[in-house]
């Protein structure tokens, strides 16, 4: 079945505790992405990769890391996370900037709170 | 920067209504807009993707045009269903980013 997976699906964690959320698919897709879901801001890009080793800030990249190593894992990494990234956060992929375009296609998200 | 708008931000309707939603940008140099379905505490799925030359996409009961100059987009929904109930998203691609609205609620009542 072609996915998205996003692990955890739930984390709590303490202000500056290092954290990873990995993201992986498995359609073969050259584009990645997170994002961040608030209420009234809607759905915010955090970062994007085009291919490995290709990777670009979205709107709002302050205090989060990636790194696209091989084509299927995106991680999200929070070095030190603080209580405004406490949010609804989502992986997508698609396969624009291929040879055929496809809609995105999104995890199941990872809420995240941080205390 | 790219600002989508969608308009109005909760609907309610009952079932069989044919319904629109509407999403609007600001800048037209876009290379293309999908729109979303997400339902509560889920990830969003993909219903529609318009490629900036083309200007309508269908799928079913849905159907989604595209005015790039005008900066405007419409989702169409026919027959609507209980089943329908959930929010609608839609979202530019410009410059390898994406930009969403922040969606719009819709409630089908049977």
């Amino acid at each position: 079945e072609a996915q998205v997976t996003q692990n955890p699906r739930y984390l709590i964690t303490v202000t500056g505790k290092k954290l990873t959320v990995t993201c992986s698919q498995n359609m073969n897709h050259e584009y990645m992405s997170w994002y961040r879901q608030d209420p009234g801001l809607g759905l915010r890009q955090i970062y994007y990769s085009m291919n490995v080793e290709v990777t670009d800030k979205g709107d709002v990249p302050e205090g989060y890391k990636v790194s696209r190593k091989e084509k299927r894992n995106f991680p999200l990494i929070l070095e030190s996370p603080s209580p405004n990234q406490t949010s609804l956060y989502f992986c997508a992929s698609s396969s624009i900037g291929g040879v055929v375009d496809s809609p995105l296609h999104f995890g199941n998200g990872t809420r995240l709170t941080v205390t | 920067k790219q600002e989508v708008t969608q308009i109005p931000a909760a609907l309610s309707v009952p079932e069989g209504e044919n319904l629109v939603l509407n999403c609007s940008f600001t800048d037209s140099a876009i290379y293309n807009l999908q729109w979303f379905r997400q339902d509560p505490g889920k990830g969003l799925t993909s219903l529609l993707l318009i490629q900036s030359s083309q200007r309508e996409q269908t799928s079913g009961r849905l159907n989604a045009s595209l005015d790039k100059s005008s900066g405007r987009s419409t989702l169409y929904i026919a027959a609507s269903q209980p089943g329908d109930s959930a929010t609608y998203l839609c979202a530019v691609m410009q410059d390898n980013q994406f930009y969403f609205g922040t969606g719009t609620s819709l409630t089908v009542i049977p």
